[in-house]
């Protein structure tokens, strides 16, 4: 089975701090996405990855970047972080052509 | 533009009940179609799929059929379960997969 890891459940952080979040799949997929999950809100995406060093934004980029060095990991940087970024945080992959399997999400607090 | 487009919740039901989560679309071409599961505390599933017009998915007793005439995707389960009990996303795709389009869930509560 696919596994995709996001390395903290829970998160608090404080407003202005670097914030780094943290995803890793197994399956040697090429691409990979984060997204933000709202109440009525659905999933947004912020950035995707299909290929290592290459990124593209998503629907709601602002405020956010993202590091792929390595194929089975991506990160997420909220370079300074306002209370606007609190919210669920869902990472997932996929082969071209296939599904997305997504990881447990990050509850991310910025207080 | 793509979206889609979900019947707002919760929606509660009694143990085998039948379930109906109405999902309606726009694409700008000829998208697949998903529908992804949320149980408690964790990431999504992906539940079933639909690649074309007139396919039916199905999983676990769930089944959707993909109409492009109404533009619709229709979640549905004869006989629901309390371990039914999660939030529902539908979803479309286009270019290979490589973009997604989620509605906003659906939460489902199924009652013993």
């Amino acid at each position: 089975d696919v596994k995709v890891t996001q390395s903290s459940r829970y998160l608090v952080k404080r407003t202005g701090e670097k914030v780094f979040l943290e995803c890793v799949q197994d399956m040697d997929h090429e691409n990979m996405f984060w997204y933000r999950q709202d109440p009525g809100l659905g999933l947004r995406l912020i950035y995707f990855s299909y290929d290592v060093k290459m990124k593209e934004k998503g629907d709601i980029p602002e405020g956010y970047s993202v590091s792929r060095e390595k194929k089975e990991r991506f990160s997420l940087i909220l370079e300074s972080a306002s209370t606007n970024q609190t919210s669920m945080y869902l990472c997932a992959s996929s082969q071209p052509t296939q599904p997305q399997h997504f990881g447990d999400g990050t509850r991310l607090s910025i207080l | 533009g793509n979206s889609v487009t979900q019947m707002e919740g919760p929606v509660t039901l009694s143990e085998e009940a039948f379930l109906t989560i109405n999902c309606t679309y726009t694409a700008t071409g000829y998208p697949s179609l998903f529908w992804y599961v949320q149980y408690p505390g964790e990431g999504l599933q992906l539940l079933l799929k639909a690649t074309k017009a007139d396919d039916k998915g199905s999983n676990k007793g769930f089944e959707a059929t993909y109409r492009k005439e109404t533009t619709s995707f229709h979640l549905e389960k004869g006989s629901v379960q309390v371990s039914d009990s999660a939030v529902y996303f539908c979803a479309l795709s286009l270019y290979n997969f490589n973009k997604f389009y989620f509605g906003s869930g659906t939460k489902l509560n199924v009652k013993p």
